[in-house]
């Protein structure tokens, strides 16, 4: 049974468009986030949510809006997509001081 | 300069050789201290965690946190082929915020 899943695995989309990336995790933990990981392997915290309450916002442009409508759900939506958007977004959750599982990662390609 | 500095590699080595991972930081804060190991196309999978200085060990694997010296190593002993996978070393001092290494890309040759 898969801990942390996300979808899809791949999303191919035109620039300009407008894009969800959904995340949920059975493991009943409590904190749930984004990372987005870029061509150099660089892993890089977006957000991230304690019980549904957003806790790190980092520096992110606002075209990005995470949502969690409970706490085993993590939802990315990002308008306006441009060509640096492409990466690999990983959703992760933990439970305690340190990320615990990773999901398998959202390959981004915009064209 | 990065919070986080990682041997960037590649790093390739003969099988059953014994493999030192090294990042070294420069926030003395940073408690908390994680390896993941990440295959190609997956999401990382951690590894290992210390909390402040020390050892610990987990089969062939071995970390050690130094905060005197702000670096932290990860040591593979015997290491296989499945062992190739890129390594990140990740830092915390708040909760559940991480900050990652760039990675170092291991390959373990039959």
């Amino acid at each position: 049974d898969t801990a942390v899943s996300q979808t899809p695995k791949y999303l191919v989309t035109q620039m300009g468009n407008d894009k969800s990336i959904k995340c949920e995790q059975n493991l009943g933990h409590d904190t749930m986030y984004w990372y987005k990981q870029d061509s150099k392997k660089f892993l890089k915290i977006m957000f991230s949510y304690n019980n549904k309450e957003l806790i790190i916002n980092e520096t992110v442009p606002n075209r990005f809006s995470p949502k969690s409508p409970d706490k085993a759900h993590l939802n990315l939506h990002i308008n306006s997509l441009e060509l640096g958007d492409s990466a690999v977004y990983f959703c992760a959750s933990s439970q305690g001081q340190y990320e615990a599982f990773f999901g398998q990662g959202t390959r981004l390609t915009v064209v | 300069q990065k919070e986080v500095e990682q041997d960037p590699g590649p790093l390739s080595v003969p099988e059953g050789a014994i493999v030192s991972l090294n990042c070294t930081y420069s926030n003395s804060a940073f408690q908390y201290f994680m390896w993941y190991r990440q295959y190609s196309r997956k999401g990382p999978e951690l590894l290992m965690y210390t909390y402040s200085s020390g050892n610990k060990e987990d089969g062939r694997f071995t970390a050690q946190v130094d905060k005197s010296s702000k670096y932290i190593s990860l040591f593979i002993r015997d290491s296989q082929p499945s062992d190739s996978a890129t390594y990140l070393c990740a830092l915390a001092y708040n909760a559940g915020k991480s900050t990652f290494g760039d990675g170092t890309t291991l390959t373990v040759k039959p």
